[in-house]
């Protein structure tokens, strides 16, 4: 079980706009900054977000996240079909001293 | 750039120690966070170690805390998990993670990832 609560699954279709949800504590999401991953099942993670609403060069302006207190929650806008993917959710807990994930929500582009 | 090596077929009680081999950015100044995925399953970070400018601080999950080690070896860029007592839950794609910059402490950049299976 997960520290990071995410939905395992949500769906949409092309050109809408998702949001994924991640829930956490006050000793992770409520005092620290999380990042949230992408990855296409059979490939490596890819960072989509850090420092709560940073995006890495290269990462486009469809994706954007944000945080509320001990919740935070990745939007993505103008789905499009290889945005199918699972996402995760990530942060440093001041409790069990370490990065925890989330448990990932699965994206399917109908 | 990072590059996995040395997952392997073990036995339970065994032991492997898996590389880290980076390229492409100054890797002294990185952490390189070590996680892994079960067939199937989501994402489950193991450890990391900080670099030269953060004291090579090291930090550990639940799961590797007393059997798990992670270190460097800056002079030939590349990070090492010495994993111990290894049991048949341990069996994973184990990835490797490192940051440049601003973010050197995060998990950027990724490896294509080795595989651990663990049975008798």
């Amino acid at each position: 079980q997960s520290v990071l609560t995410q939905p395992p699954s949500t769906s949409g279709t092309p050109g809408q706009r998702v949001t994924i949800s991640c829930s956490g504590s006050a000793s992770n999401i409520a005092i620290r900054a999380v990042n949230w991953y992408q990855q296409v099942p059979g490939t490596a993670p890819k960072l989509l977000i850090y420092g709560d609403h940073k995006r890495p060069s290269g990462v486009p302006d469809r994706f954007s996240a944000s945080k509320s207190g001990t919740s935070a929650s990745l939007a993505i806008s103008g789905l499009q079909s290889h945005d199918e993917a699972d996402y995760y959710c990530a942060v440093w807990d001041d409790i069990v001293s370490g990065w925890v994930f989330g448990g990932g929500t699965k994206l399917t582009v109908l | 750039h990072l590059v996995e090596s040395g997952g392997d077929l073990v036995q339970p009680g065994g032991s492997l120690k898996l590389s880290c081999a980076a390229s492409g950015f100054t890797f002294s100044d990185s952490a390189v966070h070590w996680v892994r995925q079960a067939s199937g399953k989501g994402l489950e970070w193991i450890g990391r170690i900080r670099g030269k400018p953060d004291n090579y601080a090291t930090a550990y999950g639940v799961s590797a805390k007393g059997r798990f080690s992670i270190s460097r070896d800056d002079s030939k860029n590349t990070a090492f998990l010495q994993m111990n007592s290894l049991k048949t839950e341990d069996t994973a794609v184990y990835f490797c993670s490192s940051g440049q910059g601003a973010i050197r402490n995060h998990m950027e950049v990724w490896g294509q990832g080795t595989t651990v299976t663990v049975s008798s």
